[in-house]
C-alpha cells in the first residue's frame, strides 16, 4: 500500500513569493489533514478535508494560506505571499475515517524555508 | 487551554536499556491518546492508540499506559535498540472532528 506522499520535500523561497505544496493521500482515504511544525514548537493542526469539503479550517493562520482538494483526491496548500514566519515543516496526513484506530498516516513533510 | 506536555525533552540511553517517556494532557473533551515515533526527516508513525477505557496497550517493545483520571500517559521502551533513536510524540484527539493536539516530543538517542 503506497503511503502519503508530499511534494516537494524541500522548498526555499524569498519573502513575498508564492509556494504551492502538494499532498497525495492514501488511496481511498476520505479524510485529509494539513499540519505545520514551526521550529521549536509542536506540530499544529491547520485544516481537515472530508473528500473535497473543508470540514475544519480553524487552524489556518491567516488568509495568505489557501488549501484545496478538488475532486477529493490530492490536496494543495498555497502560501501567497510567503512571510518569514511561514518557515517550517508542513505535514499532510490521511485517514479512512475520523476515529480510525489505526490513526492518521503522515507524509514525510515539506520543509519550507522563507528567506 | 488544550495542551499536551511531554517529559523529558531529550533522553540519552545505552543500547539494551529500558526507558519511560511521560505525557500529561489537559484536553477536553478527550477522545483518544496516541504515541507517534518520528525519525529524522520523516513523518510521524503511529505506535499505539488508546481510548478512554483502555489503560495499557503494547506494540512489540513499546508499551503505552493511560490514566484518564490523572490525564497522564507513559510510553515504555524495553531493551532499546539503536533504531529506537527518534522523537516520540504524544498526541491527544480532543474532539469529534478528529483534530489532533501534539506534544513537543521527547528526543531519544540510543547509544551503542
Amino acid at each position: 500500500e503506497a503511503g502519503v506522499t508530499q511534494f516537494p520535500s524541500h522548498s526555499v523561497i524569498e519573502k513575498g513569493q508564492t509556494v504551492t505544496l502538494r499532498c497525495d493521500p492514501i488511496s481511498g482515504h476520505d479524510n485529509l489533514y494539513w499540519y505545520r511544525r514551526v521550529m521549536g514548537k509542536e506540530i499544529k493542526f491547520l485544516l481537515h478535508f472530508v473528500k473535497e469539503s473543508k470540514q475544519d479550517e480553524s487552524g489556518m493562520p491567516n488568509n495568505r494560506f489557501l488549501a484545496e482538494r478538488t475532486g477529493g483526491t490530492y490536496s494543495t496548500l498555497k502560501v501567497q505571499p510567503a512571510e518569514l514566519e511561514d518557515s517550517g515543516v508542513y505535514f499532510c496526513a490521511s485517514s479512512q475515517d475520523l476515529v480510525s484506530l489505526r490513526g492518521q498516516f503522515f507524509g514525510p513533510g515539506t520543509r519550507l524555508t522563507v528567506l | 487551554k488544550n495542551q499536551v506536555e511531554q517529559s523529558p525533552q531529550s533522553l540519552i540511553i545505552l543500547e539494551g536499556k529500558n526507558c519511560t517517556l511521560q505525557c500529561n494532557y489537559t484536553v477536553s473533551p478527550f477522545s483518544n491518546l496516541r504515541w507517534y515515533k518520528q525519525d529524522t526527516g520523516r513523518g510521524p508513525v503511529s505506535l499505539t492508540i488508546m481510548t478512554f477505557s483502555e489503560n495499557t496497550k503494547s506494540n512489540g517493545r513499546y508499551t503505552a499506559t493511560l490514566d484518564a483520571d490523572t490525564k497522564q500517559s507513559s510510553l515504555h521502551i524495553t531493551a532499546s535498540q539503536l533504531s529506537d533513536s527518534a522523537s516520540y510524540i504524544c498526541v491527544v484527539s480532543g474532539g469529534s472532528q478528529g483534530n489532533l493536539i501534539f506534544g513537543k516530543g521527547t528526543k531519544l538517542s540510543v547509544k551503542p
